[in-house]
């Protein structure tokens, strides 16, 4: 079965990098990499998606690795608005369909 | 304004009684989606429907029931059969079962 696996909870200081690690050792060649986030009793938040190569948008940047087993999600500079849940899922085939597989998520606590 | 409205935000109902839980969208999106999500725990997908007149259980349908009459109303109808009804529910849509989706603030059902 297709599955995500990250840490519980982070910290990091504001106006510092943040890199948030996600295993996924069960990934098939098909199933794209996303991330969300999700700040408390509201909706998830797309943040971005990659296949194989490493991506940027102006909110983060994903490093994939080259096996595709893992891969982090990078905030350049962490602002307290960044404190977030934030999920790593696989977008996985079933069928003729596809589903976005979601993990517990890492819970980022940004430090003033 | 474009987005995906859920209402309403808190609700409250006897056991043994169905509730539905309406979603919204005006982003003209074919797709749309609802999860369930538990305290401390990422989302489970519920149903989807990927165009008007059809719709796809997810992993956790039981004791749950939709319709897609028209593009834009996805309403999710929680029947007396659910056991564990009280959590956390999410309505999405996409323009597509590949692209990010756009999340609704969310309905909190508390059975009582």
């Amino acid at each position: 079965d297709a599955k995500t696996t990250q840490p519980n909870s982070m910290e990091s200081n504001e106006e510092e990098p943040v890199h948030l690690p996600c295993n996924h050792s069960t990934i098939s060649g098909t199933d794209y990499i996303h991330w969300y986030r999700q700040l408390p009793s509201q909706g998830p938040e797309y943040v971005i998606h990659g296949l194989t190569s490493n991506v940027n948008n102006r909110m983060a940047s994903l490093a994939i690795a080259e096996d595709r087993k893992s891969s982090t999600l990078i905030l350049h500079r962490a602002t307290l608005r960044d404190a977030a849940v934030y999920y790593c899922i696989l977008r996985h085939r079933m069928d003729s369909n596809y589903q976005l597989i979601w993990g517990a998520g890492t819970k980022l606590i940004i430090k003033p | 304004d474009g987005g995906i409205t859920q209402s309403p935000k808190y609700l409250f109902r006897k056991e043994g009684q169905n509730v539905t839980l309406s979603c919204e969208q005006n982003l003209n999106h074919d797709a749309m989606y609802w999860y369930r999500q538990d305290p401390g725990q990422g989302l489970r997908l519920i149903y989807y429907s990927q165009i008007v007149n059809d719709f796809q259980k997810g992993d956790i349908a039981e004791g749950y029931s939709v319709s897609r009459e028209k593009k834009e109303s996805f309403p999710l109808t929680v029947t007396s059969a659910q056991k564990n009804p009280t959590a956390f529910y999410l309505c999405a849509s996409s323009t597509g079962p590949y692209n990010e989706q756009f999340f609704g603030p969310g309905t909190r059902l508390t059975v009582l």
